[in-house]
């Protein structure tokens, strides 16, 4: 079964970094464009980064422009996001999903989240 | 920015039809996206391009797209359907995907 497993949430103080990981199976990676989606405690979702299939293209929402990084490595099956300057209102659930070759509007695979807190 | 708004919430019996609005500026030329999501779960695409459903999704779910409206509607609602649900579209203005603000659904 198509599977992306994030890794790498925690608790960090304000002003920290964190790398997140998604690793991806049973599909080729190399093919998708993908993207970080997070989910506040109680909120709803918010879209942060998006990186095309050989990393030419990446945009990012503007809460975390200049802050976050988003990477992939194809040949490990597995897409990154650098997170620097995290603030509280970075608390999230950080979830990797996969842009549908069929429709790049919207996101047919996500992972199961990895939770960031960010706290004193 | 782009903003897209939905209801906070819709309740519907059991076997009836509910329906779930998405507004934004000129929705109707972009294209829709619905993710269902249950409670401690991750998201799931229940219909993209406004109308098609991924393999998988049952045929009660389905959707429409013009002007500056997306619905989703929910034929014969079953209890399991009750989840909050989220709309989503891509803008090329801004080169972001954004989320609608999502509904409850619940299924009394």
């Amino acid at each position: 079964q198509v599977q992306l497993v994030e890794s790498g949430g925690g608790l960090v103080k304000p002003g920290g970094s964190l790398r997140l990981s998604c690793a991806a199976s049973r599909f080729t990676f190399s093919d998708y464009s993908m993207s970080w989606i997070r989910q506040a405690p109680g909120k709803g979702l918010e879209w942060i980064s998006y990186i095309t299939t050989s990393g030419s293209s990446i945009y990012y929402a503007d809460s975390v422009k200049g802050r976050f990084t988003i990477s992939r490595d194809n040949a490990k099956n597995s897409l990154y996001l650098q997170m620097n300057s995290l603030r509280a209102e970075d608390t999230a659930v950080y979830y990797c999903a996969r842009v549908p070759l069929v429709d790049n509007d919207s996101f047919d695979i996500w992972g199961q989240g990895t939770m960031v807190t960010v706290a004193s | 920015s782009y903003e897209l708004t939905q209801p906070p919430s819709v309740s519907v019996s059991p076997g009836q039809t509910a329906s779930i609005t998405c507004s934004g500026g000129k929705l109707g030329d972009k294209y829709a996206s619905w993710y269902q999501q249950r409670p401690g779960q991750s998201p799931v695409l229940v219909i993209f391009q406004d109308n098609k459903r991924p393999s998988g999704i049952p045929e009660r779910f389905s959707g429409s797209n013009s002007g500056n409206t997306a619905t989703l509607t929910i034929s014969g609602t079953q209890s399991m359907d009750e989840a909050d649900y989220y709309c989503q579209a891509w803008d090329s203005t801004t080169a972001g995907y954004v989320f609608g603000t999502g509904t409850r659904v619940t299924v009394l």
